[in-house]
């Protein structure tokens, strides 16, 4: 079975720093990576998503996520956040790009002015 | 890009009734729709896989008999929570593919409070 771990729960940091959210798998297949994004009381909106290829993925708003398979690693990365940044992120993981997915417990970042 | 809508965005009912959600595809057709449920500062919970034209497949732990699914055309699927409860207010999202090989995509959320 498949799971997710976002290790922090909870991430503050500063206007215009860099933010690392870790997020952590573990499956007995190859698996797909998705990150998403959710403002308050709002639906789930992609950032990015890793399904083949290139291991460092660029998604919207200035996103990247690398894909590390020895690690079981999917984490996601900007180099200087925005206030607007301030939401909830998910990591997840599919067996396809169709199937069913499966969400971490989630990360949220809280950017300070 | 590929859409997913939800209707009702919000609906509060009282406890005891049953009310229905429907999740609509509206520019591509889905074999397959996914129904999540979120608690508050939590993440999403997969309930179940609804298939058009068979029976949903419910995760374990779900009560098929309380949480009702019917996928009855490629782009519509409904949920609708039978005998409804204080603790069955939540926020419902589901999600669906064009294709085979697509992402999914997600709907914007129903929120159901149950007073």
């Amino acid at each position: 079975a498949q799971s997710v771990t976002q290790l922090d729960s909870q991430v503050p940091v500063f206007e215009e720093a860099p933010v690392e959210l870790r997020c952590n798998y573990s499956s007995s297949v190859s698996v797909y990576l998705f990150w998403y994004v959710q403002y308050p009381n709002q639906g789930l909106q992609l950032l990015l998503k890793y399904l083949s290829g290139s291991t460092l993925v660029k998604g919207i708003n200035g996103f990247e996520a690398e894909f590390n398979k020895s690690q079981t690693s999917f984490h996601l990365r900007k180099p200087s956040v925005h206030i607007s940044d301030t939401a909830e992120y998910f990591c997840a993981v599919s067996e396809t790009s169709y199937d069913k997915v499966i969400f971490g417990p989630g990360t949220s970042l809280s950017v300070i002015p | 890009g590929a859409v997913v809508s939800q209707h009702p965005s919000r609906v509060i009912c009282k406890s005891g009734t049953s009310v229905k959600i429907e999740c609509r595809s509206l520019d591509f057709q889905a074999t397959t729709m996914f129904w999540y449920r979120q608690f508050p500062k939590q993440s999403l919970m997969l309930m179940a896989t609804s298939n058009e034209g068979s029976k949903a497949t419910y995760e374990q732990g779900v009560e098929k008999d309380k949480f009702l699914i019917n996928h009855a055309s490629l782009t519509l699927s409904t949920l609708t929570v039978t005998s409804a409860h204080p603790e069955d207010s939540s926020f419902y999202i589901c999600s669906a593919s064009p294709d085979r090989g697509y992402e999914q995509y997600f709907g914007p959320g129903t929120r159901l409070t149950v007073t």
